[in-house]
């Protein structure tokens, strides 16, 4: 089965950029579909961005657009989420997901045990 | 896109059931059979409960039900638990650039 170990807590000034990795192992990341899911603290589930099987490609939320960039090492079996222009509005558990491989992005499973990330000054 | 809309809260005693509904729009809910739900324990990560409006994962308890009426989804609970207080999320692909969107989340207590 698929596990997701995400990197460690981060604190980040305004302005900054953070990098969080997340390493699968019990597949390869060439046979998984991966999305990032973020968390404000006592908030809801925000979609960031991640694979979408109909168009083949690596699509963003409009919301982060510009400021996000998702990559893969296949090489290590890691996904990297890189966010900028860091705000403390930012401040979240992040987590890394696996999506479906073909068809519509309709469910999410397993996902990463999550990644603080906290923005101050 | 806006949140789909959940309440709150709602709560039962053991053994009860109840309900969650989750109400999205044409684009998101009514638009398709794609509707999941999570579970999240505090400190921890959501767990997929349902998918495709009322598919069950394995593992997952059929005390845990789904389904679709227009724009609007819900989550059935039976036989109440108190390992079911969590909170719970749905979610909906919605076709657009924004890919998936969640509701604001409920939190079940259990009393």
């Amino acid at each position: 089965q698929v596990q997701l170990v995400q990197s460690g807590a981060e604190v980040k000034k305004p302005g900054a950029s953070v990098k969080v990795s997340c390493k699968v192992s019990g597949y390869t990341l060439t046979e998984l579909s991966m999305h990032w899911v973020r968390q404000a603290p006592g908030k809801g589930l925000e979609w960031m961005g991640g694979f979408d099987p109909q168009d083949g490609e690596t699509i963003y939320a409009q919301e982060f657009q510009g400021r996000i960039t998702m990559t893969e090492d296949t090489s290590t079996d890691t996904a990297y989420m890189e966010l900028s222009s860091l705000r403390s509005e930012d401040t979240a558990v992040y987590y890394c997901v696996t999506g479906p491989t073909v068809g519509y992005v309709n469910w999410f499973d397993p996902w990463g045990q999550g990644t603080l990330v906290t923005v101050s000054s | 896109q806006s949140a789909l809309t959940q309440p709150a809260s709602v709560s039962g005693s053991p053994g009860q059931s109840i309900t969650i509904s989750c109400t999205g729009t044409s684009s998101d809910v009514g638009g398709y059979d794609y509707v999941s739900w999570y579970q999240q324990h505090p400190g921890k990560a959501p767990k997929l409960m349902i998918y495709d409006v009322s598919n069950r994962p394995s593992g997952v308890s059929n005390r845990f039900s789904g389904s679709k009426s227009g724009n609007t989804a819900s989550l059935t609970l039976s036989g109440l638990q108190a390992e079911d207080e969590a909170d719970y999320y749905c979610s909906s692909y919605t076709g657009s650039s924004t890919l998936v969107i969640f509701g604001g989340g409920t939190k079940l207590t259990v009393l």
